[in-house]
This record gives C-alpha cells, structure tokens and sequence, in this order.
C-alpha cells in the first residue's frame, strides 16, 4: 500500500465550525490532491498540489481551501463547515511522470450537523 | 456535464462468469483511463490503466478495452470471483502530466454471487 495515512478517519462538527483534514504522505511524491465522495457523482477534485507553497483549485473548490507547507503534508479547511460539506475526503498522491497512477488514502468521514 | 459516465449502477453476474463494466467520455483531449475499485470503508485502489496508444491492456484477469472513435471503454473480469464484488470507478485524464488530476465516472457496483 502507498504510504498515505489521512486524519482524522471520522469527524463530526457543527454547521460553521472550521475543520482541517490532514493528508500525509511518506513516499515523497510531488503531487497530491483532495477528492470528496457524494452518491451520484463518484469523486471529485476539490483542490491539488504540484509543490510546496504550490497549489490550484479543483472541480468543486467553493468553501474549501489547501496548504502545503511540507513535501509530506496536504491540508484540507473547511473554513465554516456547512451540511452540503458532508462527505467521505480521499487524499491522493501521484509522481512525476508520464501515465503514471494515482494512489489513494483510506478516506476521512465528515458529517455536518 | 459530465465528461465520465458509467450508466449502470449496478451488475450482478454469478461466480465463473465474465463481467463486463462500461464507461462513456466525451472530452477527446483525455488520453489515459484508469480503473479504480473501491471496497467499503476504504479508498479507491488502482486496477488497470490504459493510454489512447493502445486499445487493449491486460493484467491477469483484468482486460481493459479502449474504443476511441466511440470514446467507450470497459472493463472484463475473467473469470469472475466473489472477491471482486467491489465498485469499480472508470476515471480519465491528460497523461502528460499530473496525472492524478482525475474526472471520474459515478462508479458500478458489482456483485459476484457464488
């Protein structure tokens, strides 16, 4: 399995409370990304990273937003959580590189209540 | 819109049998596919990727077929195992670079009954 560990696994938080995911990789790949899963959409991109400091937004980026301080960590805000931002977060990871794969983490639960 | 569709939600095939799983595209600057198979409770694991080079790839009991003038493609399970009752997303993208950067399909659930 790739190196990803996302924490926390689960979390439930109230409507305009802030929340950060954190996503840390241990195979030092340049990439990384933040997808949500809904029902009737498979994933979506939210937000990804080519670098540190490096970042752009994704498919659904309203509400949300990112850091890369460090190689290894990606973090995902939700500045004021708000129902519709309750999901399943996957962090993934990819390389440098032509036609090469990404790889996904076990996913944080967040419910919004 | 949707530029990745899998219209079957689901499948049911017995045990032995092949399982066919479908995926429709419709922006013809993609060029890599990938399958993703996902259990409950954890993250999409990578099956079997193929780029628009080529219009077949095979990996054990995992072929992937690519049509790019219909831009279809679909996954084969041969032969298919209980163990594989999963969803499996179809996923698309600009091989290039950042290839992580993925459009995915809304996913079929397959079932393989014993």
């Amino acid at each position: 399995d790739a190196g990803i560990t996302q924490s926390p696994r689960h979390k439930v938080t109230e409507t305009g409370t802030p929340v950060t995911l954190r996503c840390h990789q241990t195979e030092n790949h340049r990439y990384m990304y933040w997808y949500r899963q809904d029902p009737g959409h498979g994933l979506r991109l939210i937000h990804y990273s080519y670098g540190v400091k490096d970042t752009d937004k994704g498919e659904v980026s309203d509400g949300y937003s990112v850091s890369r301080s460090k190689t290894e960590d990606f973090l995902l805000t939700l500045e004021s959580a708000t129902s519709s931002q309750t999901s399943v977060y996957f962090c993934a990871i990819s390389e440098e590189g032509q036609y090469t794969e990404a790889f996904f983490g076990q996913g944080t639960r967040l419910t919004v209540v | 819109d949707q530029q990745v569709k899998q219209n079957s939600p689901s499948l049911s095939v017995q045990e032995g049998r092949i399982s066919i799983l479908n995926c429709d595209y419709t922006n013809s600057m993609f060029d890599y596919f990938l399958w993703y198979k996902k259990y409950p409770a954890e993250g999409p694991t990578f099956l079997i990727s193929i780029s628009s080079i080529k219009d077949k790839n095979e990996d054990g009991r995992f072929t992937v077929f690519l049509n790019k003038s219909a831009k279809h493609l679909s996954l084969h399970i041969v032969p298919s195992q209980p163990g594989d009752s999963a969803v499996y997303f179809c996923a698309a993208t600009r091989g290039s670079s950042n290839t992580g950067k993925l459009i995915f399909g809304q996913g079929t659930t397959l079932q393989v009954k014993p």
